[in-house]
């Protein structure tokens, strides 16, 4: 398998459930990210990990929860969402620390539905 | 404000008819301005990337500029397969800091 990898592909979930995002890149890169993207809005950075610290949250509600076990995996916890972060949340990678301002390479993205 | 507008916000074109796509940036520490594909239901698919003022890169019918102020991606004599959205993301100060813009809807017409 090649690219960056996200599972579920679509995910419905109610405001209680507890469910994860997964990411899994093939690229050999040191560090991925979350993003959020809504109709009609920019991409919005969510969290941002370098060599498996995270090195970014910017302003992100407490029931998102990163999780970065390792350089090639990554993880996005929900608990008790509201229907405004359904959303296509997209994962990405990038080798950090080679140049000036380096490539980031994105998965097809989760669909989430908030009910 | 760190700031990133495209423009516009969608066209439409005829088979064959040339045009450009803005990207315009108010950002201080410029780290690189990259321009992506996306298709509906599918992640961004990264295209190129620039680096200063006056630099050029070409794949096939886009062609991407920069000045100190924009980006200009320029699509020659495009086809269907062209439609998608296209977007303009740019890094600055750290590598930490990147800012999307919001994207130009491209539809051409056979």
């Amino acid at each position: 398998e090649t690219g960056v990898t996200q599972t579920p592909r679509h995910l419905v979930m109610g405001m209680t459930n507890k469910k994860s995002l997964k990411c899994e890149q093939h690229l050999g890169h040191n560090a991925m990210y979350w993003y959020k993207q809504s109709a009609k809005k920019p991409l919005e950075l969510m969290f941002v990990y370098n060599f498996k610290e995270q090195t970014e949250n910017n302003s992100v509600p407490s029931r998102f929860s990163p999780e970065c076990p390792n350089s090639s995996h990554l993880f996005l916890h929900l608990h008790t969402l509201q229907p405004e972060d359904s959303a296509l949340y997209l994962c990405a990678s990038s080798q950090e620390g080679g140049g000036p301002g380096n490539i980031q390479y994105f998965g097809a993205g989760t669909r989430l539905s908030v009910l | 404000e760190d700031q990133v507008t495209q423009s516009p916000e969608a066209l439409r074109l005829q088979e064959g008819e040339s045009s450009s796509l803005n990207c315009s940036y108010t950002v201080s520490g410029l780290r690189g301005l990259f321009w992506y594909r996306q298709d509906p239901g599918k992640g961004p698919e990264f295209l190129f990337t620039l680096y200063s003022a006056g630099e050029e890169k070409e794949k096939e019918r886009l062609k991407a500029t920069l000045t100190k102020k924009e980006s200009f991606l320029h699509i020659t004599a495009p086809k269907p397969e062209d439609s998608a959205t296209y977007l303009c993301a740019v890094r600055y100060s750290s590598a930490s800091k990147i800012i999307f813009g919001s994207g130009t809807r491209l539809s051409i017409r056979p």
